[in-house]
């Protein structure tokens, strides 16, 4: 069992739509969540950072976390060609190393 | 959010040769960077952890003699890829760590290519 799992994708949605991106972890004792989005070529941007079981929201991007389930996930609301981009679900592992453990990535394209 | 950058952003070299990517923090101290590698269409691979003022920690199968790392600061770490090799050829990115919120900040990237 990978440590953080996301589905490559592709996911399509149409310009204006909810886009729901998930990740699931094996660790139980992680502590930190993020979500990173990559643009072709690019390097990882930081979308979104989560801690506590619940929503969070920033702009048009909101963080789930559910511990006792062992899954985060993002949504992005009214989304944009811009937004067609790798999404990276990563977690902070429970070592003190500092290391991120991330998931392979979900491919999102928003179509006009 | 935090800046972190790279230098160069891209390079061109010929086999055998040596090449060294600075990382800089602009606006945080980082205690710890990373280096990672990507090769196109792949997931990011972690390379090695790099601790200011220590010996770095790296990945299983990353050659520590090929790949060196120094932190000499807690704004700059250095990666050079010496005699370098055709398959060599990768993205390498860097992270800064913001322990306070284990958030790490990625450069923008050194694209190399090794003829």
């Amino acid at each position: 069992q990978k440590e953080v799992e996301q589905n490559s994708g592709p996911l399509s949605v149409p310009e204006g739509a909810i886009a729901s991106l998930n990740c699931t972890y094996s660790d139980r004792v992680s502590q930190s969540f993020f979500w990173y989005r990559q643009y072709s070529g690019k390097s990882p941007e930081l979308i979104m950072s989560i801690y506590s079981n619940g929503d969070k929201e920033d702009g048009r991007f909101t963080a789930q976390l559910n511990k006792a389930s062992q899954y985060v996930s993002l949504l992005i609301r009214d989304s944009q060609p811009s937004d067609s981009a790798t999404y990276l679900c990563a977690v902070h592992g429970s070592s003190n190393t500092g290391k991120l453990i991330f998931g392979q990535g979900t491919t999102l394209q928003v179509k006009p | 959010g935090a800046v972190v950058s790279q230098h160069p952003s891209r390079v061109i070299c010929k086999s055998g040769t040596s090449v060294k990517i600075e990382c800089r923090s602009l606006d945080f101290q980082a205690t710890t960077m990373f280096w990672y590698r990507q090769f196109p269409k792949k997931s990011l691979m972690l390379m090695a952890t790099s601790n200011e003022g220590s010996k770095a920690t790296y990945e299983q199968g990353v050659e520590k003699d090929k790949f060196l790392i120094n932190h000499a600061s807690l704004t700059l770490s250095t990666l050079t890829v010496t005699s370098a090799h055709p398959e060599d050829s990768s993205f390498y990115i860097c992270s800064g760590e913001i322990r306070s919120t284990d958030t790490q900040y990625f450069g923008p990237g050194t694209r190399l290519t090794v003829l």
